[in-house]
């Protein structure tokens, strides 16, 4: 059980816009930023997101990032093919003292 | 470029160790912290702690606290990851990721480069 609640699944048809949610408490995303990476399988994350908004170089603007209070939310707008991974949002925790990540939601492009 | 090169594949039996090591080029080794986080089958990423590579300051995840060591050797940039008293639930892909400098505050960087993954089965 994560300390960051994800959807498990999402999905979209091509050039569509899909959103992720995040959910956490007044101990990670209340106060601090959020990063968002996306996961393909068999290779290492890549962050596409950070300080909640804000986008990498080279991470095409079609991905974006906000927050409101305890939640924050990724958008994938003109969805392709090739953005079928896992998606993670990840937060300080104040009272874990650490790192935590949602458990993952998994984008499907129909 | 930043490149972070893990060591291979490993194969261990339940109580056992494993130490996975991480080796870092392209960057000041001792300005960033470096991270260990983990990938167990069809789960999510986990993250189990960071090391300063300046300091050897540590800071572990509540979970693996008493049963993880990070270590760092200056000499050849390069920092470990060890787990000890293995269980099958241990079967993961251990990445390390480099994370912000270590002069900032913790939560503003992202971990912008990750290893290659070091697969490691814990089976009998």
């Amino acid at each position: 059980q994560s300390v960051l609640t994800q959807p498990p699944s999402a999905s979209g048809t091509p050039g569509q816009r899909v959103t992720i949610s995040c959910s956490g408490s007044s101990s990670n995303i209340g106060i601090k930023t959020v990063n968002w990476y996306q996961h393909l399988p068999g290779t290492a994350p890549k962050v596409l997101i950070y300080g909640d908004n804000q986008r990498p170089s080279g991470v095409p603007d079609r991905f974006s990032g906000s927050k409101s209070g305890t939640s924050a939310s990724l958008a994938i707008s003109g969805l392709q093919s090739e953005d079928e991974a896992d998606y993670y949002c990840a937060t300080w925790d104040d009272s874990l003292n650490g790192w935590v990540f949602g458990g993952g939601t998994k984008l499907t492009v129909l | 470029q930043v490149q972070l090169v893990q060591s291979g594949t490993e194969m261990k039996k339940p109580g056992a160790s494993v130490k996975v090591s991480c080796k870092a080029s392209g960057y000041d080794f001792t300005v960033y912290h470096m991270h260990w986080v983990r990938q167990a089958p069809g789960q999510g990423l986990e993250w189990m702690g960071r090391i300063n590579p300046n300091s050897d300051d540590t800071n572990y995840a509540q979970t693996f606290q008493g049963r993880v060591t990070m270590t760092r050797d200056t000499s050849i940039n390069t920092v470990y990851m060890e787990l000890s008293r293995l269980r099958s639930d241990d079967t993961a892909v251990y990445y390390c990721a480099k994370g912000g400098p270590i002069r900032f505050l913790e939560w503003l960087s992202p971990f912008d480069y990750w290893g290659q993954g070091t697969l490691v089965t814990v089976s009998s």
